[in-house]
């Protein structure tokens, strides 16, 4: 099954400062998905990134997709006490129409803590 | 728009019980999940319905769980009898063909 190893596991920074949470796939990547984790709760969804190169942005939170390097990147910009949470990067294993598509493979996730 | 309803949202029972936990999804949304996320973890693939039918059960510890979906809607999932490493948030999510999961709070269950 494929494997996706997120790193840093968890990370402190001061309110303000920017952040880059990443995301790496052991196997071919067909849509790379970042959920929000509340502790305890159910994930909400940021973005979806689909094609090689693809950038995505929602508010002050980037997304990339790097298909060669079978490798995401999640960027936080002047950060917050409301983006703290866990983040968690999900991954399509197989090509659309294939055995079970639809069903995402998740990283271990990163916690993120942010100090006001 | 309606999300993804779970309930219980808390569980607590002894090993060797039994419980269930019950998700309705969005209207409309054809595939149903359960994960099964164990503290520190990400979630981990339990079952995948496609309308009522299994598309994916490999994951699936059936000698404990079982899992059914009836009329491709409300779906239950059970664990009889539990055991210890049970103890996890069951999250059920739902979606539309090829499109993002929308994921409910999740059931936190405690196996002691």
């Amino acid at each position: 099954s494929q494997e996706l190893e997120q790193s840093p596991q968890s990370l402190i920074v001061q309110e303000g400062k920017n952040l880059t949470i990443n995301c790496t796939s052991s196997k071919t990547l067909y849509g790379l998905y970042w959920y929000k984790q509340k502790y305890g709760e159910g994930l909400i969804f940021l973005m979806m990134l689909q094609k090689g190169g693809e950038e995505k942005s929602h508010e002050k939170i980037t997304a990339k997709l790097d298909e060669k390097k079978q490798q995401s990147s999640l960027h936080i910009t002047a950060s917050q006490p409301s983006h703290a949470g866990i983040y968690l990067c999900g991954a399509r294993q197989t090509r659309a129409g294939g055995t079970s598509y639809g069903k995402l493979t998740f990283g271990q996730g990163t916690i993120l803590t942010v100090h006001p | 728009e309606a999300g993804v309803a779970q309930s219980p949202r808390y569980k607590i029972i002894e090993k060797r019980q039994s419980v269930a936990f019950w998700c309705n999804p969005i209207s409309g949304h054809a595939t149903l999940y359960w994960y099964q996320q164990i503290l520190g973890q990400g979630p981990k693939l339990l079952i995948q319905f496609q309308n009522n039918g299994v598309v994916d059960d490999s994951q699936l510890p059936k000698d404990r769980f079982s899992a059914e979906r009836l009329k491709g809607v409300d779906s239950t999932l059970k664990i009889q009898p539990a055991k210890l490493e049970d103890s996890a948030v069951y999250l059920c999510a739902s979606s539309l063909e090829f499109e993002k999961l929308f994921f409910g709070s999740g059931t936190q269950l405690s196996v002691l």
